[in-house]
């Protein structure tokens, strides 16, 4: 079993770009969640995909957005990059009743 | 609005001690609460979870207990290691279900000495 696999592994931009992030989840798991962790902070959700559709969304603006693909796979889209949305972009999987969440390797983004 | 607080923000303790983290929520109304290891510019590892209805759960040298009504958790780890450096992150989900999301704290920097 991989685990829950993320990519890339850091990623540089510059102000104003955009930037997809993708996440493959743990096998058997349906549900991805997103969640941005900022230096020093705890991880702060994101939003949460289960069928294909975004069923929570954490206080973040529009520019951040996503997909879940039908292999249960998922996107993580940020538009019109700022320099405060430099972090690292955690990825987290699960199933079942108790939705016990397992993160993946996270993708660190710079936005120069 | 929940609030995840974990204090202090950073511990420093010789190989071979007995340690407590704490953890302390201000809704007592969650689903689970789940405790996480992360080293440091990596993803997070799973340590423990507890559901609601529990008060404690066991992985080898480590124990999590969760007191609810007071809204508090301790992660205790018995005769800590090296190896055993990293930041403990806690994190609760609310009780409106299993797919609620995960409120974290900022998370204690543990530092075991040789």
């Amino acid at each position: 079993d991989a685990g829950v696999t993320q990519s890339p592994t850091h990623l540089i931009k510059t102000r104003g770009q955009q930037v997809t992030l993708r996440c493959s989840p743990k096998s058997g798991h349906d549900t991805v969640s997103w969640y941005q962790q900022a230096l020093g902070q705890g991880p702060q959700f994101i939003f949460q995909y289960y069928e294909e559709e975004e069923r929570q969304r954490g206080n973040f603006p529009d520019r951040f957005s996503g997909h879940q693909f039908p292999n249960y796979s998922s996107e993580l889209n940020v538009n019109a990059l700022l320099l405060g949305d430099s972090a690292l972009y955690l990825c987290a999987s699960s199933s079942g009743t108790f939705n016990e969440q397992f993160f993946g390797p996270g993708t660190r983004l710079t936005v120069l | 609005k929940q609030e995840v607080t974990q204090i202090p923000a950073a511990l420093s303790v010789p190989e071979g001690e007995n340690l407590v983290l704490n953890c302390s929520f201000t809704d007592s109304a969650i689903y689970n609460l789940q405790w996480f290891r992360q080293d440091p510019g990596k993803g997070l590892t799973s340590l423990l979870l507890i559901q609601s209805s529990q008060r404690e759960q066991t992985s080898g040298r480590l124990n999590a207990s969760l007191d609810k009504s007071s809204g508090r958790s301790t992660l205790y780890i018995a005769a800590s290691q090296p190896g055993d450096s990293a930041t403990y992150l806690c994190a609760v989900r609310r009780n409106t279900g299993a797919n609620s999301k995960l409120t974290f704290g900022k998370g204690i920097t543990l530092s075991v000495r040789p």
